[in-house]
Order: structure tokens, then C-alpha cells, then sequence
């Protein structure tokens, strides 16, 4: 089955720095999107992209959509502590080939104050 | 609030009993997703339903697992015979049509 590898697995930064990750997979899919999870609860959508290349942005948190289909990042500027957290991607084919999610291993942010 | 909910939020039963999941969805919402988590991995689809239809399985979903979304609004999840390998956390997500699918809190099984 389709595989998605989310790198890095985990980063400790200190508050203020920018955070990059990024999700790769070995076919295409339709749709990226990228979700935040705290322990002990469901994933929170964070960002949705639609189409190849196209670069979205949601407060200080920005995703692109790889031209190949292959891949998306997720970029985070002036981190602050409360955005501690497991950060997922996941990828959609969309209606002919079912709408399930398939979701990356997650990246485990540690913000220092 | 307005979003999706799932009950109960823990759950601890004992090796061969029956579990049943509830999930109600966002209203307006006509797909229902059931996904699983273990510890350190991402969610895994298990099962989706469009209205009341149950319209695609997961090789995941062995035959102690069975869904239901008899009026096509709740939908619940049902786990016969349970193994110490069903211990996860069970999530639920709703959609409209393939628009982006949003997570409930999700239920924690615990199989002693």
C-alpha cells in the first residue's frame, strides 16, 4: 500500500525559531493535508491543498503542495510553546480511488521557552 | 460545540468481551471515517460510510470489527471477541463529500 515518510520524526527548537517539515510519498495523491495532535485527543486540521504547486498560508503556519504530487512541507515561523505538539501529514486520492486519508508517522515539536 | 463527538472517550474491558464505539458526526456532514491509532504511528483507516452506506473497508477491519450508520447520522463501531491487540485509540472524522475530514477526541481501548 502507499507509504508516506514524514520527516524529521521528532525537533527541539527554542521559542521564536521557524520549524520546516516535510512528507514524502512514493505516488501521487490529490490533496495534502497537514494536522496537529495534542496527547490524549483526535488530530486538528491545520492546513488543506488542492492543487499541485499551490502554496497556502494560515496564521504563521504555511504549506505547499509538490508540483509532483510526491511530496508537501509544512513550515511554522516564530514558534511559540503552545504549538508543542505531534504534527501529521496526510495524502487523499480522491473519488475514483476512495477518500480515505493515509497519514504520515508524525513529527514530534518540543518548543523551549 | 458543534463538532464531532465520540463516546466514550476511555475504555477498559477484558480480554474476549464485546466494545461498542459511538461516533456522531458535524451535522451537515453526509461522510463518516472510522480510522485506528497506535502509540507513536499515525491513524489508519479502518472504514468509511456515505449516508447510511458503508462504502469501502480496510483489509484492517477483521471480522470481529462491524460498523454501522443505520440512519446515516451516528455511526457506531462494534469490536466482538477483543484481543490484546485492539488496544489503540479508535478516531472518528466526518466530512462533506471530499472536503477536509475533521477528527473527534477519539475513544482509548484498553484490552487487559
Amino acid at each position: 500500500g502507499q507509504q508516506l515518510n514524514q520527516s524529521p520524526q521528532s525537533m527541539f527548537i527554542q521559542e521564536g525559531e521557524d520549524v520546516s517539515m516535510n512528507c514524502t510519498s512514493s505516488s501521487i495523491f490529490n490533496t495534502w493535508l497537514w494536522y496537529k495532535q495534542d496527547p490524549g485527543e483526535g488530530p486538528v486540521l491545520l492546513i488543506a491543498l488542492y492543487k499541485a504547486g499551490e502554496l497556502t498560508s494560515n496564521g504563521r503556519l504555511t504549506a505547499q503542495f509538490g508540483i509532483t504530487r510526491k511530496d508537501s512541507f509544512l513550515n511554522i515561523s516564530a514558534s511559540i510553546p503552545s504549538d508543542v505538539g505531534i504534527y501529521f501529514c496526510a495524502g487523499q486520492l480522491g473519488e475514483t480511488s476512495g477518500s480515505r486519508l493515509t497519514f504520515g508517522e508524525g513529527t514530534q515539536l518540543t518548543v523551549n521557552p | 460545540d458543534t463538532g464531532v463527538s465520540q463516546n466514550p472517550r476511555h475504555k477498559i474491558t477484558k480480554r474476549g468481551q464485546n466494545v461498542t464505539f459511538r461516533c456522531d458526526p458535524i451535522s451537515e456532514h453526509n461522510r463518516l471515517y472510522w480510522y485506528r491509532q497506535t502509540l507513536g504511528q499515525g491513524p489508519e483507516f479502518l472504514t468509511y460510510f456515505q449516508n447510511e452506506a458503508q462504502l469501502e473497508k480496510s483489509r484492517l477491519l477483521s471480522d470481529r470489527f462491524s460498523a454501522e450508520r443505520p440512519k446515516g447520522s451516528f455511526s457506531t463501531l462494534e469490536i466482538q471477541r477483543t484481543e490484546q491487540g485492539d488496544s489503540a485509540m479508535y478516531l472518528c472524522a466526518s466530512s462533506f463529500g471530499l472536503d477536509e475530514q475533521y477528527f473527534g477526541p477519539g475513544t482509548r481501548l484498553t484490552v487487559t
